[in-house]
């Protein structure tokens, strides 16, 4: 079955970066983009970015451009997101998802909680 | 990118049927049939309740359903159930070849 399993939580101070990881099980890891969407505490659902795990290309929201990075290693079937110059807004659960070649996400990693705090 | 429009909250009583909209614009909802829905329930990540507009996944059972007009999309649950408690979200693929959710709604069954 497919299976997304991500990092533990991350505690950072303000200015710092974090690096989450998501490990694809289930699947043919190359097959299927990847997306990484974050929630900060009661709040929505935000789309951050995809990345496709073959080409490596990837696609960001405007507003994460200049401090996000998603890379891939397909040897270990491992997706990472990169957030850099955090600051306490950026306080949120971060989920990678499949793109479920519908246009949707149809399977969720568990989340990481990365808080920022001095 | 502005969030799509939903409601903050909706509630009905068990039995009865609900309708989530979500409200976005020409470059969004309106333009493709690129429209899911999302349940998630506290402490979990969301799960996939509807994608192009209409479909569901299997497993998902058919009480819930999917439609559009125009730069709306909705999502009725009929027969509501304890169990549907839950924050909903819809999401589009825009023409910047983004994605977009709404903020999100929270059902309450009664």
């Amino acid at each position: 079955q497919v299976q997304l399993v991500q990092s533990g939580a991350e505690v950072k101070k303000p200015g710092a970066s974090v690096k989450v990881s998501c490990k694809a099980s289930g699947y043919t890891f190359t097959d299927w983009y990847m997306h990484w969407v974050r929630q900060a505490p009661g709040q929505g659902l935000e789309w951050m970015g995809r990345i496709h795990p073959n080409s490596g290309a990837t696609i960001y929201a405007q507003k994460f451009q200049d401090r996000f990075t998603m890379t891939r290693d397909t040897s270990i079937s491992t997706a990472y997101m990169e957030l850099s110059r955090l600051r306490s807004d950026d306080t949120a659960v971060y989920y990678c998802a499949r793109d479920g070649h519908k246009w949707n996400f149809d399977y969720w990693g568990q989340g990481t909680l990365v808080t920022v705090s001095s | 990118q502005s969030a799509l429009t939903q409601p903050p909250s909706v509630s009905g009583s068990p039995g009865q049927s609900v309708t989530i909209s979500c409200t976005g614009t020409s470059s969004d909802v309106g333009s493709y049939n690129r429209v899911s829905w999302y349940q998630q329930s506290p402490g979990t990540a969301p799960k996939l309740l509807i994608y192009e507009v209409t479909n569901r996944p299997s497993g998902v059972p058919d009480r819930f359903s999917g439609s559009k007009s125009g730069n709306t999309a909705s999502l009725t649950i009929s027969g509501l159930q304890a169990e549907d408690e839950a924050d909903y979200y819809c999401s589009s693929y825009t023409s910047r070849d983004t994605w977009v959710f709404g903020g999100g709604t929270k059902l309450t069954v009664l």
